[in-house]
């Protein structure tokens, strides 16, 4: 496609619950990146994919953070039994190389209730 | 580790004057990248420019330009002629081309352009 595309834009979900969020790079682009980004904060760094390897998933703040990316385009971020603190915009980027900047979907709003 | 400060939370400028935002990191890197990403309500982080850190001329995209001085490690950001449409959250970011999965951000700040 054009852009990064990310769905859902918002999610809210009852404290406990499972959620899952999709993000569509950029054709061809080769890196794939998560990003969490707090209220009045920069994004911080989540996990990364070079094709379908994950090859850094430091970042993940818990083991209740799982991302995918089994063909090597489409991504899923899944949350297991989430929590307040997991409230955030969570940012997808796909790039070719990295060195010229990431290209970026809206994000998509969750809300922890 | 590589740190990026952003000092000014918030500032406003007239429509058609000239800002200009802070950005210090910190690093023991000699080659590496430095962003502004701009970032409107919609969300999407938009690249306004990119510094490459072994280039002396500083980068310059039509009203964006940076000031790049990389002894004191400060990349600042100045927009001319301010128009509404550049209110937004601006965001420094700083990647070494040996580890360019781990694209740091400063805090961000929120530019207010008033008519």
């Amino acid at each position: 496609g054009a852009g990064v595309s990310q769905s859902p834009r918002y999610k809210v979900a009852k404290r406990g619950q499972d959620v899952a969020l999709r993000c569509d790079p950029i054709s061809g682009h080769v890196s794939l990146f998560w990003y969490q980004q707090a209220l009045g904060q920069g994004p911080e760094f989540l996990t990364y994919f070079q094709n379908e390897a994950q090859l850094d998933k430091s970042g993940l703040p818990s083991d209740r953070f799982f991302a995918e990316r089994p063909e090597g385009s489409v991504s899923t971020l899944k949350i297991q039994r989430t929590q307040q603190e997991d409230s955030a915009v969570y940012l997808c980027a796909s790039s070719i190389t990295g060195n010229y900047g990431y290209t970026f979907g809206s994000g998509t709003r969750l809300t922890v209730v | 580790a590589q740190t990026v400060t952003q000092s000014q939370p918030e500032m406003s400028v007239q429509e058609a004057e000239t800002v200009t935002l802070s950005c210090t990191y910190d690093t023991s890197e000699n080659n590496y990248y430095l962003f502004w990403y701009k970032q409107p309500p919609s969300r999407q982080m938009i690249l306004v420019i990119r510094q490459e850190a072994y280039k002396q001329q500083n980068a310059t995209e039509n009203r964006f330009s940076v000031n790049f001085q990389k002894a004191a490690k400060s990349f600042s950001l100045k927009i001319s002629d301010s128009q509404l449409g550049d209110t937004a959250m601006y965001f420094c970011a700083f990647m070494t081309p040996y580890n360019n999965n781990d694209m740091r951000f400063g805090a961000g700040t929120r530019l207010t352009v008033k008519p």
